[in-house]
This record gives C-alpha cells, structure tokens and sequence, in this order.
C-alpha cells in the first residue's frame, strides 16, 4: 500500500539558516514527488515536483528536493531560511499510471525564529 | 482571476442545515478533487470527478452530495453533517484524473459543524 511519512511533525529553525525537511515514501513503483506549502488558512501551494530525469529539482522560493531512489527519500532543503516560509510543509506521491491520486503525508510544522 | 477559487471560506452551521460548498478553476482541466483536511491526519481523497463524471468516491458518507456541473465548476453539498465533519476543505485541479498532473488547491473551506 501507498504511504507518505514525514517523521519530523514540528520543526523550529533560526532565520537565516539552513533546512531539512524529510520525506520517505512506500511506493511499489517509483512514483511522482510532490512537496507544497500551506500557510495558515490558505490551501496548499506547490513548491516542486519530481517527474523523471535529474533526481534534484528545483522549486519556488528557492527549495529543492533530492529523489533518493535507494533510500526512498524525497528530503526538502533550503539554504537559508527567510520568517515568510514559516508555514505547514506536505509531501505527497503520485501513481505514474492509473488515477491520478495523490498520498499525502501528516505534514511538517515549521516555526522561524528571529 | 486565475487558479483555483472556493466559497464559502469559512462556514458554520447547525446538524439539520443544508449547505453547498462551490469550487471554481480557471486553468481549464479536465479533473476536479474534494480533500478534507483534519487535524493531525493526511489529507483525506472524498472525490475524484474527470470531464464532469465521478470517477471516484472514497467512502464518503452520504450527506456530503457532490455535483459537477461542467469542467469549471465543483459543488459539495452538505446536509445533516456531525460535529466530526468538521475541517477544511480544499478543492483541486488537474488537467487530467489519470496519469501525470499536478494538482492545484484552491484556499479551502472551514467548516465548523455545531
């Protein structure tokens, strides 16, 4: 069956530094990747995906995501944190064939401190 | 205006109202999504339609009604709902309902049940 963890359920960073986001993934294909952002009372906006080719995407905001197939990761990072991307953080997987639903994660809580 | 579009925002009602929930995309897909978004609980897939036709219905109990009048418009129709219904509801987009598509969300719907 398909399954999305994210084990980190609230992280807090300082601003201006580096994060880590994971992801892991139960998949019996490799499937579609998906990280979107949701500030509080907004819907969920899409910060990148993973389709095929080079397995370290780039998004908005300047997040990226590595695709390790190994280790059935999908890790969201950024290099330098800014206090608008405190925020609720989902990763998500999707089929590459058959219906296009996608399997969410429980999400991660980020807090930035000044 | 563009993306995705719900109304109400925000919503309240007693167990014996009726009420509609209204969904609207301006990206011209083809595929059209209901999710319920409890706290501390991955989002929840209620309803898949393609080119106005359910394709899916993930369980859903039957006082949540859905309709798709055509391929920009999504309605959810609410009717003797309990306390538990209570969360929000997104809405998404994409252009298809099967193989490769990103889905966009639209701002969600908070409803509280009383």
């Amino acid at each position: 069956a398909q399954s999305v963890t994210q084990p980190d359920i609230h992280i807090t960073v300082s601003e201006g530094a580096s994060l880590e986001l994971r992801c892991n993934y139960s998949y019996g294909a490799t499937p579609y990747l998906f990280w979107y952002v949701q500030s509080p009372g907004q819907g969920l906006q899409l910060l990148l995906k993973y389709f095929s080719g080079d397995t370290l995407v780039q998004g908005i905001k300047g997040f990226e995501a590595e695709f390790k197939r190994s280790q059935s990761s999908f890790n969201l990072r950024k290099p330098s944190v800014h206090w608008s991307d405190a925020a609720e953080y989902f990763c998500a997987v999707g089929a590459r064939t058959g219906a296009n639903n996608l399997f969410f994660g429980t999400g991660t809580r980020l807090t930035v401190i000044p | 205006e563009t993306g995705v579009t719900q109304t109400p925002r925000h919503l309240v009602m007693g167990m014996t109202n009726k009420k509609s929930l209204k969904c609207e995309q301006h990206l011209g897909h083809n595929a059209m999504y209901w999710y319920k978004q409890s706290a501390k609980k991955p989002l929840e897939l209620m309803f898949v339609y393609s080119l106005e036709e359910r394709v899916e219905n993930n369980s859903v109990p039957s006082r949540f009604s859905p309709e798709c009048p055509n391929s920009s418009h999504l309605f959810l129709h609410l009717h003797t709902l309990q306390p538990e219904d209570s969360a929000l509801y997104l809405c998404a987009s994409s252009p298809s309902s099967s193989g490769v598509g990103t889905q966009y969300f639209g701002p969600g719907t908070r409803l509280l049940v009383l």
